[in-house]
């Protein structure tokens, strides 16, 4: 099975806070993404990732960026947490393509 | 603007109570469409992929189908472990020649014993 973990199930920051959110997957997956998952808007693409080393905007980028140095790790960093950024962030990952995504349990993040 | 629509917004069923859910769409170069179950707390877990009209898949009490426009997820003689909020995601092919992925709201499910 593919298994997708996320560094963290809850955290808390502080505004101004720089925030790094980490996700793994085991299974030699070439895509990667971060979303973010908020009650009434649904789930929204911040970015994505085609290799290691690339990147690409998705819907949602602004106050993001990502890394990727190696394959199974996709993170997610925060520059200067804003209290807007509250919300449950979602890692996913696929073999290829947008096809079936398989995704991390979550971040609940708290900016206060 | 491509646009996923999923209806209802939440439903109650009784234990045994059949019933569908709708997830309308309107995008240009439909590439797939995907049913998510999500689980309080928890990631989307993946259910389907339906890639043409008249396509039709089944796991245990779900049926998911799709037509031009929409698609249903059917769930016959729903049991309480089935309440969780239902994810319709549609991939497209944007004017630009990439692809993306929009994802409906959910309709969340509640089935009582």
């Amino acid at each position: 099975d593919v298994k997708v973990t996320q560094s963290s199930r809850y955290l808390v920051k502080r505004t101004g806070e720089k925030v790094f959110l980490e996700c793994v997957q085991d299974m030699d997956h070439e895509n990667m993404f971060w979303y973010r998952q908020d009650p009434g808007l649904g789930l929204r693409l911040i970015y994505f990732s085609y290799d290691v080393k690339m990147k690409e905007k998705g819907d949602i980028p602004e106050g993001y960026s990502v890394s990727r140095e190696k394959k199974e790790r996709f993170s997610l960093i925060l520059e200067s947490a804003s209290t807007n950024q509250t919300s449950m962030y979602l890692c996913a990952s696929t073999p290829g393509g947008w096809y079936e995504q398989y995704f991390g349990p979550g971040t609940r993040l708290t900016v206060t | 603007e491509d646009q996923v629509t999923q209806s209802p917004e939440a439903l109650r069923l009784q234990e045994g109570e059949s019933s569908s859910l709708n997830c309308s769409y309107t995008v240009s170069g439909l590439r797939g469409l995907f049913w998510y179950r999500q689980d309080p707390g928890k990631g989307p877990e993946f259910l389907f992929t339906l890639y043409s009209a008249g396509e039709e898949k089944e796991k245990e009490r779900l049926k998911a189908t799709l037509t031009k426009k929409e698609s249903f997820l059917h769930i016959t003689a729903p049991k309480p472990e089935d309440s969780a909020t239902y994810l319709c995601a549609v991939q497209a092919t944007t004017q630009g020649g990439s692809e993306k992925l929009v994802f409906g709201k959910g309709t969340k499910l509640t089935v009582n014993p």
